[in-house]
């Protein structure tokens, strides 16, 4: 049972560029959230998606946007890369309704020169 | 911004030693969990607490919450040199599973 993946791994990009992460949910599960981590601290909630739509959104500019598949996986793309926005990228998936613990991918390390 | 926050932020003990983290929060919660982070890799979730409960165990992992001080702690016993890794208390928000996490507690356990 597969469960969630991240890719690419490791990327790295130029100020100013854009960039599209692809996340699979874990087999049978519907709600994908992304996160931000920074070096030292703990992840910061980006969005979820739930049937194809944004559901909840944390305190990120417009600049971080993203998608929800048919088949649940996910896409978070940033435009307009700063320096600031280096940091390791994190999928995870749950089970909408009731209390579903986080499913975490290894996440996608972004680094911005 | 960051609803939790760990305390110690590191935490040095020897294999066998047992190994406390505390988690303070700052608004009201439905749950409570705790996640393990290797270097650089994704987080694994390791228990879930409610806010109607006061103390769970599982395996060498006791946790407490207390809501009145808005306040849990995870304890690991007889800590191994596996156990090295961060661990981070994360709440629920408003609606929707989200979690919010704290900084997090780096521990290191020494052969």
């Amino acid at each position: 049972d597969a469960g969630v993946t991240q890719s690419p791994t490791h990327l790295i990009k130029t100020r100013g560029q854009q960039v599209t992460l692809r996340c699979s949910p874990k087999s049978g599960h519907d709600t994908v959230s992304w996160y931000q981590q920074a070096l030292g601290q703990g992840p910061q909630f980006i969005f979820q998606y739930y049937e194809e739509e944004e559901r909840q959104r944390g305190n990120f500019p417009d600049r971080f946007s993203g998608h929800q598949f048919p088949n649940y996986s996910s896409e978070l793309n940033v435009n307009a890369l700063l320096l600031g926005d280096s940091a390791l990228y994190l999928c995870a998936s749950s089970l909408t309704g009731g209390i579903s613990p986080l499913h975490f991918g290894n996440g996608t390390r972004l680094t911005v020169t | 911004s960051q609803q939790g926050e760990e305390d110690p932020q590191a935490l040095s003990i020897q294999e066998g030693e047992n190994a406390t983290m505390n988690c303070s929060y700052k608004t009201s919660i439905n749950n409570l969990q705790w996640y393990r982070q290797n270097s650089g890799r994704g987080l694994v979730h390791l228990i879930l607490i409610r806010s109607n409960e006061r103390e769970k165990h599982s395996g060498r992992l006791r946790v407490t919450l207390d809501t009145s001080k808005k306040s849990s702690s995870l304890l690991i016993t007889a800590s191994r040199a596996a156990d090295t890794a961060s661990y981070f208390c994360a709440t629920d928000g408003v609606g929707y599973s989200t979690l919010t996490f704290g900084k997090g507690t780096m521990l290191l356990v020494s052969p």
